[in-house]
């Protein structure tokens, strides 16, 4: 089975732009959730979704939002971009939930100028 | 509220023995991971513990006591290959709360 996908693997911005992220999970799961990774804070949980709805957040501004489709594909975005949110975004997948193996995708580096 | 502590960083030798402890605090507890992810890379399942107890799984071990909310990573034979930083994770309430992570350098 192919892994966890992410596109773009690195994106420059500016503040104020807004991005989006792209993750397909592995073929079969539909628990799709996002972290935001950087040096300082680790690891942190964005959101999580679960047949096309956002089933857990985590304790990050409005501005950071996303959907699943139908195939479990998942984007995030983050509007009026700031300079401290540059960092690693990381996508994972599991079969149906966080109480289980939580499978990473390579991640998107985002630097916001 | 969820809190999890690490060591930042630990040194070893090849062919030691090593010890990575994680503490946390949590309204709700379902289980701990444990993942590896070593520099520019996605982490990676290592261990998942739900009820007290040892895990092992070849070289690597993992311990749980709920009730004194702790849990380590027992690392046997090191390797340079394991040179990674080792994430503590907690799930429960439909949250999972990483670590900071605990950077281990395994010098010759």
């Amino acid at each position: 089975k192919a892994g966890v996908t992410q596109t773009p693997r690195y994106l420059i911005k500016t503040r104020g732009q807004q991005v989006t992220l792209s993750c397909s999970p592995i073929s079969g799961h539909r628990s799709v959730s996002w972290y935001q990774q950087t040096p300082g804070q680790g690891l942190q949980f964005l959101f999580e979704y679960f047949s096309e709805t956002q089933r857990n957040k985590g304790n990050f501004p409005g501005r950071f939002s996303g959907r699943q489709f139908s195939n479990s594909r998942s984007e995030m975005n983050v509007s009026t971009l700031e300079l401290g949110d540059s960092a690693l975004y990381l996508c994972a997948s599991s079969l149906e939930n966080l109480q289980e193996t939580q499978y990473f995708g390579p991640g998107t580096r985002l630097l916001v100028l | 509220g969820q809190n999890i502590d690490q060591p930042t960083e630990m040194t070893a030798t090849e062919g030691a023995i090593v010890q990575i402890n994680c503490t946390y605090q949590t309204s709700g507890f379902n289980g701990l991971f444990w993942y590896q992810q070593h520099a520019g890379e996605a982490p990676t399942f290592l261990s998942y513990n739900v009820l007290d107890g040892l895990e092992e799984k070849g070289r690597f071990s993992s311990f749980l006591s709920r009730s004194k909310g702790y849990s380590y990573l027992l690392l046997k034979e090191l390797q340079m290959k394991d040179s990674a930083s080792y994430l503590c994770a907690v799930t429960g309430f439909q949250k999972l709360v990483f670590g900071t992570g605990t950077r281990l350098l395994v010098s010759p």
